[in-house]
């Protein structure tokens, strides 16, 4: 299983928040910074979140990040269909001297 | 424009050997950490290896270490891995990634090349 743990699946309405948890360790999480990916299925990987809780350009402000000691949480607000995808989050673990993934959580918008 | 383009996959018997190579344009290269991810058919997405902007520090994924070595030309803004001893567990798609800062976030991707390993 990944270092990093993420709830395998999330779901929300319409026009709610949902937020997806990153949960690790001192040596990773605890230490380091955090991204996030956005991926359809079958394309490309999207950076949403970089260094914790920066945008990057093009990205919508409904998508933010957190980190708090060693988990991190992405956030969306304004759900729409368009954000059903699956999401990742990375960073860099110590001990392992890795770049670690968490498993990814499947977003569905009811 | 940005554009990151991965060659070199293909179908391998177990215990063979390929070489992935990725070709960048319209960013500064040379500044960049590069990294390949990799996705098994149906699974997440799993880190594989990084190289620093001047090769002075390589990493690899315990799944790889022994068996991958990555190599970069900055001349030639192309980033490689060798992959030796293929096992089945590798077939995936391969993605090369670059990362600006060291910080282990990848903001260009290329857009993947398949391994297939199998007998």
């Amino acid at each position: 299983q990944s270092v990093l743990t993420q709830p395998p699946s999330v779901s929300a309405a319409p026009g709610q928040k949902v937020t997806i948890s990153c949960s690790g360790s001192s040596s990773n999480i605890g230490n380091n910074h955090v991204s996030w990916y956005q991926q359809f299925p079958g394309t490309v990987p999207k950076l949403v979140i970089y260094e914790n809780n920066k945008r990057p350009s093009g990205i919508p402000d409904r998508f933010s990040g957190s980190k708090s000691g060693t988990s991190a949480t992405l956030g969306i607000t304004g759900l729409q269909t368009g954000d059903e995808a699956d999401y990742y989050c990375v960073t860099w673990d110590r001990s392992l001297s890795a770049g670690v993934f968490g498993g990814g959580t499947k977003l569905t918008v009811l | 424009e940005v554009q990151v383009v991965e060659s070199g996959g293909g179908l391998v018997k177990p215990g063979g050997s390929l070489r992935l190579s990725c070709a960048a344009s319209g960013f500064t290269f040379s500044s960049y950490s590069m990294n390949w991810v990799r996705q098994a058919p149906g699974k997440g997405l799993e880190w594989v290896s990084s190289i620093s902007s001047a090769s002075s520090y390589l990493y690899y994924a315990g799944s790889v270490k022994g068996r991958f070595t990555i190599s970069r030309d900055n001349a030639k803004n192309s980033v490689y891995l060798q992959m030796n001893s293929l096992r089945a567990e590798d077939t995936a798609v391969y993605y090369c990634a670059g990362d600006p800062t060291g910080e282990y976030y990848f903001d260009y991707w290329g857009q993947g090349t398949l391994v297939t390993v199998s007998s």
